[in-house]
């Protein structure tokens, strides 16, 4: 069956650090792959998307490319901010599947200090 | 765009007891989705509707489950006879109709069973 995984975490870093946080996935065919936020207090949103091999996805300053060759889509940002913590989610889905069936990693929970 | 709503935010029950929570989805969405998120771990779909029709529930959701969307609306999803594992944070999104929009979701509601 379709499986997300996910770094764990928590994760913490000192303000304007680089980010990494990996996720892989297991899936027939090719499902679209997200990457959704959620802030404290608030709801999951979505962060960014790629729908197919090699794209990038792009948002608020994060990036993750469709990698099927390592079955991978890590999120990366260059420089982070207090304002980026939260619990990140990486997620498969899409037209192919179905968007009614994401599945979803653990969560990394992660903490920028000042 | 007032968001996906859900309440009550808070439910504690007795083991035993019926609940009923509800989802009022962002109006021009006839996509709703009913998850379950358990702590330390990402969301797992339960079931979905397009309008009033209910089109896939998990293996998830047993027979004490139900879910309704009756008019296509806002959605209700009750469980009976409560056991301590049905605790647990239920999360609603909502999306529309499109090859891979993205899911809006609510606040959730937490459920204790004591």
């Amino acid at each position: 069956g379709n499986s997300v995984t996910q770094m764990e975490g928590p994760v913490t870093l000192s303000e304007e650090a680089f980010l990494t946080i990996n996720c892989t996935y297991t899936a027939t065919g090719y499902p679209s792959l997200f990457w959704y936020v959620q802030y404290p207090g608030e709801g999951l949103q979505l962060l960014l998307k790629a729908t197919k091999a090699d794209d990038k996805g792009s948002n608020k300053g994060f990036e993750a490319t469709y990698r099927k060759e390592t079955t991978s889509f890590h999120l990366e940002k260059g420089s982070v901010q207090v304002s980026d913590s939260a619990v990140y989610f990486c997620a498969l889905g899409g037209s192919n599947f179905g968007n009614e069936k994401l599945t979803f990693g653990t969560g990394t929970r992660l903490t920028i200090i000042p | 765009d007032t968001g996906v709503s859900q309440n009550p935010r808070h439910k504690i029950t007795k083991r035993g007891q019926n609940v009923t929570f509800r989802c009022d989805p962002i109006s021009e969405h006839n996509r709703l989705y009913w998850y379950r998120q358990t702590l330390g771990q990402g969301p797992e779909f339960l079931t979905y509707f397009q309008n009033e029709a209910q089109l896939e529930k998990s293996r998830l959701l047993s027979d004490r489950f139900s879910a309704e969307r009756p008019k296509g609306s806002f959605s209700t999803l009750e469980i009976q006879r409560t056991e301590q594992g049905d605790s647990a944070m239920y999360l609603c999104a909502s999306s529309p109709q499109g090859a891979d929009s993205p899911l809006h979701f609510g606040n959730g509601t937490r459920l204790t069973v004591t």
